[in-house]
């Protein structure tokens, strides 16, 4: 099956600094790459839609100048945590969107990033 | 709106035995793609399987099958003979359009030995 990493695994930063989360998709190509973020025991909330080449689509109530988003290259997307603060403390997940050519649309996931700000 | 609904916060099984999670959805689509996830406590989410709504054969993929009732927009997860690796947290997921998905709530899941 397709493989997305995610990087780093776990992280821990002072309040105020930034944090940059990288998402690879590894044997396929991503178009559009997606950012969750998940409480325990709660289920997935989708921040944003990262298209490569341009610029990203937030859902309301997420902040863009908080959470800047790039998506460079059809396999790379990054998620910077900017000013961090504890209440950014949290479980990130990223996604990548695969298409074929028999229309098959599918969701992989990376591992996840637990980030904990101090 | 399109909506997600699983009922059952929390289930449990013994092993060996099997057991049915249960989603609901609504939408005015007519062709989509339904998905079950599973989250272990690892917390890696992985795609469990996938049903066309246009196809009217169910999925199947090994132990799991889904129970796909179109018109009355039920989408269940049936695990049979489960195993302790089964434990998970497990979300069935519908697409909003533009390739996101919208996730239910999930259903933590308790394989007991």
């Amino acid at each position: 099956g397709a493989v997305v990493s995610q990087h780093p695994s776990w992280v821990i930063c002072k309040s105020g600094t930034s944090v940059k989360i990288e998402c690879r998709s590894l044997d396929f190509q991503a178009t559009t790459m997606f950012w969750y973020r998940q409480f325990p025991k709660q289920s997935l909330m989708l921040m944003a839609t990262s298209n490569e080449g341009s610029k990203a689509t937030y859902e309301q109530g997420v902040e863009k100048d908080k959470f800047l988003i790039n998506h460079a290259s059809l396999t790379l997307s990054t998620l910077t945590v900017t000013s961090a603060h504890p209440e950014d403390s949290s479980f990130y997940i990223c996604s990548a969107r695969s298409l074929l050519a028999d229309g098959t649309d599918t969701q992989y996931f990376g591992p996840g990033t637990r980030l904990t700000v101090l | 709106a399109q909506t997600v609904t699983q009922s059952q916060p929390e289930m449990s099984v013994q092993e060996a035995e099997t057991v049915t999670l249960s989603c609901t959805y609504d939408t005015s689509e007519s062709n989509y793609y339904l998905f079950w996830y599973k989250q272990p406590p690892s917390r890696q989410m992985i795609l469990v399987i996938r049903q066309e709504a246009y196809k009217q054969q169910n999925a199947t993929e090994n132990r799991f099958s889904v129970n796909f009732q179109k018109a009355a927009k039920s989408f269940s997860l049936k695990i049979s003979d489960s195993q302790l690796g089964d434990t998970a947290m497990y979300f069935c997921a519908f697409p909003a359009g533009g390739g996101k998905l919208i996730f239910g709530q999930g259903t933590e899941l308790s394989v007991k030995p």
